[in-house]
């Protein structure tokens, strides 16, 4: 079935610094990859995402890109700061017999320190 | 739009006791899923719904769940008995159909202790 790696499971940056999450998947078919923000005892929150059609996208500090011929799409944040501490999970559209559900990745621990 | 509705948001009950989690997705959202999620399994698919009938299950763990969404305003997800290893926090999620449709909103989740 679908599978969605991610990569690293822990990312400790300095405030200021950019932070990279990497994630890669294997349907050729998935074409909706949003990342989720998870803050701790909270529910994971959409912060960004992105269809195949489209190679980039951004919002204010935060973009997403894709590659679809590797199969891999990355979330950047620039000019991290401590509320940026959290769970990040990446996540893929799998076609399920004409039904569409999300397969995620297994998550990334940030911790922006000050 | 209240958004995902989950109740209750904390439950503790003892091993062998029946617990029902309650879900009320977003108005006009045709999908449903529950997730488990736990440090070392991370965020679980146990089941999904699409027009309150059951596509996917077989991310349920045991004949001990089960999962009904008897119309398109409530889902429960039910675990008979329960067991130590059930402990952990238990999202319900919708989101609604077509390609402007895709986002998935999560319910603020159920924290299952079972002793």
């Amino acid at each position: 079935g679908e599978n969605v790696e991610q990569h690293p499971s822990t990312l400790s940056v300095q405030e200021g610094d950019s932070a990279v999450i990497k994630c890669t998947y294997s349907d050729s078919a998935s074409n909706y990859f949003p990342w989720y923000k998870q803050e701790l005892g909270k529910r994971p929150q959409l912060i960004i995402d992105i269809r195949s059609n489209v190679g980039e996208k951004k919002d204010q500090r935060i973009a997403v890109t894709l590659n679809k011929t590797a199969k891999h799409f990355s979330l950047h944040i620039t000019e991290t700061q401590p509320e940026d501490s959290a769970v990040y999970f990446c996540a893929a559209t799998v076609r399920d017999t004409g039904f569409q559900k999300l397969v995620f990745g297994t998550g990334t621990r940030l911790l922006v320190s000050p | 739009d209240a958004g995902v509705i989950q109740s209750p948001r904390h439950e503790v009950t003892e091993m062998g006791q029946e617990v029902t989690l309650r879900c009320k997705p977003i108005s006009g959202h045709d999908y449903l899923f529950w997730y488990r999620q736990t440090m070392m399994r991370g965020l679980e698919l146990l089941i999904y719904f699409n027009n309150n009938v059951p596509i996917d299950d077989s991310g349920m763990p045991e004949d001990r769940f089960s999962a009904k969404m008897p119309n398109a305003s409530f889902s429960t997800l039910k675990i008979q008995p329960s067991e130590p290893r059930d402990s952990a926090v238990y999202f319900c999620a919708s989101r609604g159909s077509g390609a402007a449709t895709d986002t998935q909103y999560f319910g603020p989740g159920t924290r299952l202790t079972v002793l």
